[in-house]
């Protein structure tokens, strides 16, 4: 089974802090996402990556950044978060080909304060 | 852009009954999947269903079965016998390429 992990279930920081958000998938995928799950919106897309060191932005990049130094692991940065980017934080991975499915980590409830 | 309607925000539904859940899209793509996740109180997002849009025949998982109109751009799952696990929030999501677009979510709630 495709194992998706994500550091932490529950994170509260302050306004102005510097947040890392971490996610690991066991099954070797190229691609890797981070979205952000808000009620009514469904999830929103902030940036995927379809390889080591490759970034794209989504559709609700501002604010955040991303990091993947490695194949499995990848990496969603708050560089100064704000009370608005409180939030679910999911990561997800997929195959490079196939149907596009993806798998999902247990997702991360960040409240910033 | 493509997007993705779920007009049903919330929906409750008798244990043991069927209940249908509503989605539709809109893309000018004519290859692509289309899939509906799961996602209970636990948070954790769970693949319910796959569709083929190249494929006329709908899919079908144990009690969960979709109903897909490719020329109407409508994607709906039937859940049937419905039991107190399947409470959580349904979303159904295209995929274009590599990109997975997620309606917003139907909350169902499943009642004994």
């Amino acid at each position: 089974d495709v194992k998706v992990t994500q550091s932490s279930r529950y994170l509260v920081k302050r306004t102005g802090e510097k947040v890392f958000l971490e996610c690991v998938q066991d099954m070797d995928h190229e691609n890797m996402f981070w979205y952000r799950q808000d009620p009514g919106l469904g999830l929103r897309l902030i940036y995927f990556s379809y390889d080591v060191k490759m970034k794209e932005k989504g559709d609700i990049p501002e604010g955040y950044s991303v990091s993947r130094e490695k194949k499995e692991r990848f990496s969603l940065i708050l560089e100064s978060a704000s009370t608005n980017q409180t939030s679910m934080y999911l990561c997800a991975s997929s195959a490079g080909t196939g149907s596009g499915e993806q798998y999902f980590g247990p997702g991360t409830r960040l409240t910033v304060t | 852009a493509q997007t993705v309607t779920q007009s049903q925000p919330e929906m409750s539904v008798q244990e043991a009954e069927t209940v249908t859940l509503s989605c539709t899209y809109d893309t000018s793509e004519n290859n692509y999947y289309l899939f509906w996740y799961k996602q209970p109180p636990s948070r954790q997002m769970i693949l319910v269903i796959r569709q083929e849009a190249y494929k006329q025949q709908n899919a079908t998982e144990n009690r969960f079965s979709v109903n897909f109109q490719k020329a109407a751009k409508s994607f709906s799952l039937k859940i049937s016998d419905s039991q107190l696990g399947d409470t959580a929030m349904y979303f159904c999501a295209p995929a274009w390429g590599n990109m997975l677009t997620f309606g917003g979510g139907t909350r169902l709630m499943v009642k004994p």
